[in-house]
């Protein structure tokens, strides 16, 4: 199975910063790699499909990059309801994987 | 609108069986992919099923031979049977829809907590 190596697994930040979340695959993926959101006891929600296109309704200050192995999510500038866990998915292959999160705490 | 209703989560004991259903509404069930994803608490998120509008079927390999996803057309309901249940398989198990374009798991349902104990 791939594996999906997401780093950092936790970050404190502020109003206003910018984040930057990386996602790295065991193995090329093309660029077949979604990033969600997750809040406490809320289902999670999808932000990014194919690497880099935004959801619709998605606020533009949330992009995705990278292709093959490496991937990253940034949120250009943080807003109080970013607060929440962030997960990779790779659907290259099956087993399909998750990243083991991020989770994006307040400063 | 689109919505997704999972049901039938509960306490079960170790080896037991339980089946979870998935309704939908404001698509057709048959015509999309759809899967199934758990969470054990605290946890981080586990794919645990797919099955195509084709009818073919993925597993994980922590599930496969244990589990079987299906749905039904004439309900719009999507299932998944769980047998010889372990401890490990008590998560939040959450059905999810795609969407066109690639957009996987573009809708969620609200989860059903399966809790495998004596």
């Amino acid at each position: 199975a791939i594996q999906m190596t997401q780093s950092p697994s936790s970050l404190s930040a502020s109003v206003g910063d910018r984040v930057t979340i990386t996602c790295r695959a065991s193995q090329g993926i093309r660029n077949d790699l979604g990033w969600y959101q997750q809040k406490p006891g809320k289902a999670p929600k999808l932000l990014i499909y194919t690497a880099s296109s935004l959801q619709s309704g998605v606020p533009s200050r949330f992009s995705g990059s990278g292709s093959g192995t490496d991937f990253t999510l940034t949120i250009s500038s943080l807003q109080p309801e970013d607060f929440a866990t962030y997960y990779c998915l790779q659907d290259y292959n099956y087993p399909w994987t998750f990243g083991q999160g991020t989770k994006v705490e307040i400063k | 609108e689109v919505q997704l209703v999972e049901s039938g989560g509960g306490l079960i004991q170790p080896g037991g069986s339980l089946r979870l259903s998935c309704a939908a509404s404001g698509f057709t069930v048959s015509s999309n992919y759809m899967s199934w994803v758990r969470q054990a608490p605290g946890k981080g998120l586990e794919w645990v099923s797919i099955i195509y509008s084709g009818g073919s079927t993925y597993y994980a390999d922590s599930v496969k031979g244990r589990f079987t996803i299906s749905r039904d057309s004439a309900k719009n309901t999507l299932y998944l049977q769980m047998n010889s249940l372990r401890a490990e398989d008590t998560a939040v198990y959450y059905c999810a829809k795609d969407g066109d374009s690639g957009t996987r798991f573009d809708y969620w349902g609200q989860g059903t907590l399966v809790t495998v104990s004596s």
